[in-house]
């Protein structure tokens, strides 16, 4: 099926451990974004990619890996998961980065304990 | 001070009426403006995208931009209960990336 799908949906990690969240999309969409969600803060950006192997930091990228080898995958990794990174993630696409809306993936849960 | 500012709400109105939301935004080069509606333990949807100074409308949706006063407004006419949800504010940023306010939760009281 067309669109973007996140892996898992949700997940319960502890302390200290390495946790990888699965983006993929399926328009070839050249940009990707990943944010997280978390009550009174809204959809803060932690990476963006423009293509393939082209990676920026967004607001709150500490703590956060990710790599772009492909233009369907934008893979998040959490190196060292802490509790403060307990929150709902999102990624998304976009055909371009003006003119054109951001698709988003059904969001991953992530607890961390 | 924060890319793009909501005011977080809750706003309240009762079905029939007219819901307002507004939106600033602090970067001066940005080119592109949407709203996105997001139902609770669900992922954000476009609502509206406006690009332009003026008034933008789709059916009972009317977007508003003032680039000289950085400011992005949504209308909702015709309140009704399914309209309720948190309702977020995007920007296009001189970075060439995306940012959201913290978002306006709506609620439509039959």
């Amino acid at each position: 099926d067309a669109g973007i799908t996140q892996s898992p949906r949700y997940k319960i990690t502890e302390t200290g451990r390495q946790v990888t969240l699965m983006c993929h999309q399926t328009w070839s969409h050249s940009y990707m974004f990943w944010y997280r969600q978390d009550l009174g803060h809204g959809l803060r950006l932690i990476y963006y990619s423009a293509a393939a192997d082209i990676t920026d930091k967004g607001e709150v990228p500490d703590g956060y890996v990710v790599s772009r080898s492909k233009t369907e995958n934008f893979p998040l990794t959490l190196e060292s998961a802490t509790r403060s990174q307990t929150s709902v993630y999102f990624c998304a696409s976009s055909r371009a980065i003006t003119g054109t809306e951001a698709f988003f993936g059904q969001g991953t849960r992530l607890t961390v304990v | 001070q924060k890319e793009v500012e909501q005011n977080s709400g809750p706003l309240s109105v009762p079905e029939g009426a007219i819901a307002s939301l507004n939106c600033t935004y602090s970067d001066r080069g940005s080119q592109s403006f949407f709203w996105y509606r997001q139902y609770s333990g669900k992922s954000p949807e476009l609502i509206m995208s406006i690009y332009s100074n003026g008034d933008k409308e789709d059916g009972r949706f009317t977007a508003q931009l003032n680039k000289a006063s950085q400011y992005v407004s949504l209308l909702i006419r015709d309140s009704q209960p399914s309209d309720s949800a948190t309702y977020l504010c995007a920007v296009n940023t001189k970075d060439n990336d995306m940012r959201f306010g913290a978002g306006t939760r709506l609620t439509v009281k039959p």
